[in-house]
């Protein structure tokens, strides 16, 4: 079946300007999860849903982050005024539910984001 | 704080030969624990994942991994290394509450045929 899809698959984009980031997790998982990877920082989390819920948002890195999932399905990760330390790949994962006993992630492609 | 460590940024294996990829973790409670595979320009793989039961756990590609409760470490192996087996590894322990994965930063397999 389809798996776990991002949009775009690359994004350049000048300093300041607004990014928004799309990802499409498999059908029928409720909880959806974004991961940032960076050189410097390694694979971070930023935020996770349960439906349409954030009830963990601990990984932002500031409040020109923010993201939204509606309908239970898709979600968009929005940068404002974005700055060169955002630039780095930014991966969705998307599992069945929230639990830890039956609960794998599965890995997008990721985006790639370069602000210049 | 829940925490993993991989040691090595970097490990060298000739093809045919096995191989290991070390991890180590530090959780309060029950350890939840995961390793995926990153090939180049490519999202994360799953590759398998302890939750309980017998300490060794099969996965994709015929990797496999052990967990030592008393080392705290979950290392992954492989009898025969392939070139093909050449990418990223990440473990990652997973948070009980929401579920977030934190990862270790990644060790780089190179196989040499």
């Amino acid at each position: 079946g389809a798996g776990v899809s991002q949009s775009p698959s690359n994004k350049v984009t000048e300093k300041g300007k607004d990014v928004e980031l799309r990802c499409d997790p498999i059908s029928g998982h409720t909880a959806l999860y974004w991961y940032r990877q960076s050189l410097g920082q390694g694979l971070e989390f930023l935020i996770y849903f349960q439906g349409n819920s954030a009830p963990d948002k601990s990984g932002l890195p500031s409040d020109r982050f923010s993201a939204e999932r509606t309908g239970g399905s898709v979600s968009t990760l929005t940068i404002q005024r974005t700055q060169q330390e955002d630039s780095a790949v930014y991966l969705c994962a998307s599992s069945l539910v929230a639990g830890p006993a039956t609960d794998t992630q599965y890995f997008g492609p990721g985006t790639r984001l370069t602000v210049l | 704080a829940q925490s993993v460590a991989q040691p090595e940024d970097q490990v060298n294996v000739a093809e045919g030969n096995p191989l290991t990829v070390k991890c180590t973790y530090s959780v309060s409670g029950n350890p939840y624990l995961f390793w995926y595979v990153q090939y180049p320009n490519r999202g994360l793989q799953f590759l398998l994942k302890y939750i309980t039961g017998d300490n060794l756990v099969k996965g994709s590609y015929g990797f496999e991994a052990e967990f030592n409760k008393s080392q705290t470490s979950f290392h992954l192996k492989k009898p025969s290394a392939l070139v093909s087996d050449s990418a990223l590894y990440f473990c990652a322990v997973r948070v009980v509450k929401g579920g977030k994965l934190i990862f270790g930063q990644g060790t780089e397999l190179s196989v040499k045929p």
